[in-house]
């Protein structure tokens, strides 16, 4: 079966560094995408990882072991604003572009 | 602004009714998906299209159909409601090649079925 892992809560401080991990077991792996989603709005995307290593978009990083099926969102200097859930997806084949969700994470950021 | 646009936030219905769903984006992409989203359970795939009047099943397609008569338009029916299709629906849009850039997602529709 297909299986994409995710905490379900956690919870930060503002100001400071959140790491949001993703283990994944697919038949098939070509790429992984990180989103954000605001309670009650769409989700939009953050990241795309297909090779193995740290990909950095301004206070967002987001990293992928594709030998471990595993990945993470880092957010740094947290705000208040990134409280959110946070998706982790797989998209099994180079000749689809349908994804696989995990169930996502709720972030809670406290000042 | 690049947009999908769900024609309803929120809809009741009652069970055994037939529910259309709209969906429409102005991006000239290909690929569009149809997601129910569910505490616990996350987005699951109920159908996608490749191209206009093309369709493919995805992970939950019983009880529902999907029909692209354009490119820009995506509709799903559930032909009778049921109880257990209260969900939140949302509907997503990706340009073929390019899914590095992500799905751009509508707004979702939050169905209840009484």
């Amino acid at each position: 079966g297909q299986n994409i892992d995710q905490p379900t809560e956690m919870t930060a401080t503002e100001g400071a560094i959140v790491q949001i991990n993703c283990t994944y077991q697919t038949s098939g792996f070509n790429g992984l995408f990180w989103y954000q989603q605001h309670a009650g709005e769409a989700p939009t995307f953050l990241s795309y990882n297909v090779l193995d290593g740290l990909e950095e978009k301004g206070r967002f990083s987001s990293f992928l072991s594709r030998s471990k099926g595993y990945s993470y969102l880092l957010l740094k200097e947290l705000q208040m604003k990134d409280s959110a859930s946070y998706l982790c997806a797989v998209r099994r084949s180079y000749n689809t572009d349908k994804l696989i969700f995990g169930t996502g994470t709720r972030l809670q950021v406290f000042p | 602004d690049v947009k999908v646009t769900q024609s309803s936030r929120y809809l009741v219905k009652r069970t055994g009714e037939k529910v259309f769903l709209e969906c429409v984006q102005d991006m000239d992409h290909e690929n569009m998906f149809w997601y129910r989203q569910d505490p616990g359970l996350g987005l699951r795939l109920i159908y996608f299209s490749y191209d206009v009047k093309m369709k493919e099943k995805g992970d939950i397609p019983e009880g529902y159909s999907v029909s692209r008569e354009k490119k820009e338009r995506f509709s799903l029916i559930l032909e009778s409601a049921s109880t257990n299709q209260t969900s939140m629906y949302l509907c997503a849009s990706s340009l073929e090649g390019r899914l590095q850039y992500g799905y751009t997602f509508g707004s979702g529709t939050r169905l209840t079925v009484v």
